[in-house]
């Protein structure tokens, strides 16, 4: 089964609205990272929680996560039509054979 | 942050020829570089890892005869999708990670990737 899945895995909301994604995952990581793609674009570092913090901000991004539930969110506050790609969580486990591996990704859509 | 070059951006060519994507780190050594194909509308599936001076681990199901990596140097690695077939058409990413990663701090770069369409 997949390690860091995604849900919703479409989300379509409206300008100035706040958009959260989720991921879970199933093993012990060392850290999770959240990433952003635009459409035919590659992948942009938005990111970075260790296992042993619990919530995380970045401008108008928050990340929580919680070991206990193997899983993440992704909270982006007051959003804009430009916010509208796709956003990817990625574990990272330390001497394991795929060391990062992605979720299926949310698709977001931000309507103005 | 850090820069990763991925050239070309997009190749169309024929059945049966090769087809070589670059990827290089443009202001930091890379060590290890990984090789990502995408489908439309889906996550990325990792191909390989390509290690700079030794040969690609190659991920289950990845033909290494049909996608050929060199890793030459610190700054350059190199996917060949050999005597392509329309099934190759996809969207290939290149990410780099840092000489010095730590777990505790890491980030991999990506580049911008390379759309190739076999006709």
């Amino acid at each position: 089964s997949q390690q860091g899945e995604e849900d919703p895995q479409a989300l379509s909301i409206q300008e100035g609205e706040n958009a959260t994604m989720n991921c879970s995952y199933k093993t012990s990581i060392n850290n999770l990272q959240w990433y952003r793609q635009n459409s035919g674009r590659g992948l942009v570092h938005l990111i970075l929680i260790r296992s042993n913090e619990r919530e995380k901000h970045s401008g108008r991004l928050r990340v929580t996560l919680d070991t206990s539930k193997k899983s993440s969110s992704l909270l982006i506050t007051a959003s804009r039509a430009a916010d509208t790609a796709s956003y990817f969580c990625a574990t990272y486990r330390d001497n394991y054979g795929q060391n990062f591996v992605f979720g299926p990704g949310t698709r977001l859509s931000v309507l103005p | 942050g850090a820069v990763v070059s991925q050239h070309p951006s997009w190749v169309i060519c024929k059945s049966g020829t090769s087809v070589k994507i670059e990827c290089r780190s443009l202001d930091f050594q890379a060590t290890t570089m990984f090789w990502y194909r995408q489908f439309p509308k889906q996550s990325l599936m990792l191909m390989a890892t390509s290690n700079e001076g030794s040969k690609a681990t190659y991920e289950q199901g990845v033909e290494k005869d049909k996608f050929l990596i060199n890793h030459a140097s610190l700054t350059l690695s190199t996917l060949t999708v050999t005597s392509a077939h329309p099934e190759d058409s996809s969207f290939y990413i290149c990410s780099a990670q840092l000489r010095d990663y730590s777990p505790n701090t890491g980030e991999l770069f990506f580049g911008e990737g390379s759309r190739l369409t076999v006709l």
